[in-house]
């Protein structure tokens, strides 16, 4: 299989910890997008990568979300001292890279509960 | 980036053509029209994408009419399994683009 793929796949943690998601896009693709979802709404964007460089930042990303793409190829995403707002489905998507019609892939996500 | 208007939910029965519609009024000169479908705790997934006119691929069609302000996203002979959500985004992948999503259409596919 090709595709983006994302690990874990569900992820329970208590209030207060960290946690770490990681993201590996389909090979060659030079853009890398994380989104979160919430029940009944639409993927919000959080942030993305063109290679290694972080380009933006949705003002949903607090300063206890970071992101990293070393080397441009899998991404992280850690929430520090998680709260039971960052509840949700996070995914990750990739795309060849900047021309009108490079559509954007997406994995299945990482479901994250905060308890 | 343009805002987009689909229909919240729509019921359909197997075997049956869906149209879905979505309002783009603002869609700049850029802009290409792409559709998702996303089934629940799963990532959406690429259906079509188009600029104008018509374009077909094996899974649906999508209509686009000259004044691209809106789009049709035609699902064929619907199945049981094509319950899902389906969201209709605009917008120009170059430069800092990055897709905004609405609430999506939910299709219910009734047997």
């Amino acid at each position: 299989d090709t595709g983006v793929s994302q690990n874990p796949r569900h992820k329970i943690t208590k209030r207060g910890q960290n946690v770490t998601f990681r993201c590996d896009p389909i090979s060659e693709h030079n853009r890398l997008y994380w989104y979160r979802q919430t029940l009944g709404q639409g993927p919000e964007f959080l942030t993305y990568f063109q290679n290694e460089a972080q380009l933006e930042k949705s003002r949903l990303l607090s300063d206890r979300f970071s992101a990293e793409r070393p080397k441009g190829s899998f991404s992280t995403l850690e929430i520090q001292r998680t709260e039971q707002g960052d509840s949700a489905m996070y995914l990750c998507a990739s795309s060849l890279g900047a021309a009108a019609t490079d559509t954007q892939y997406f994995g299945p996500g990482t479901r994250l509960t905060v308890l | 980036l343009a805002k987009t208007t689909q229909p919240i939910s729509m019921d359909s029965y197997e075997g049956q053509e869906v149209n879905i519609t979505c309002s783009h009024n603002n869609i700049a000169t850029n802009d290409y029209i792409t559709w998702y479908q996303q089934f629940p705790s799963q990532g959406p997934r690429f259906i079509i994408q188009g600029y104008k006119t018509k374009v077909t691929n094996e899974v649906a069609s999508l209509f686009i009419p000259a004044d691209r302000k809106s789009s049709t996203l035609s699902l064929p002979r619907v199945s049981l399994s094509d319950t899902a959500v389906y969201y209709c985004l605009v917008g120009d992948n170059r430069g800092t683009y990055k897709y905004i999503f609405g609430t999506g259409t939910r299709l219910k596919v009734l047997a």
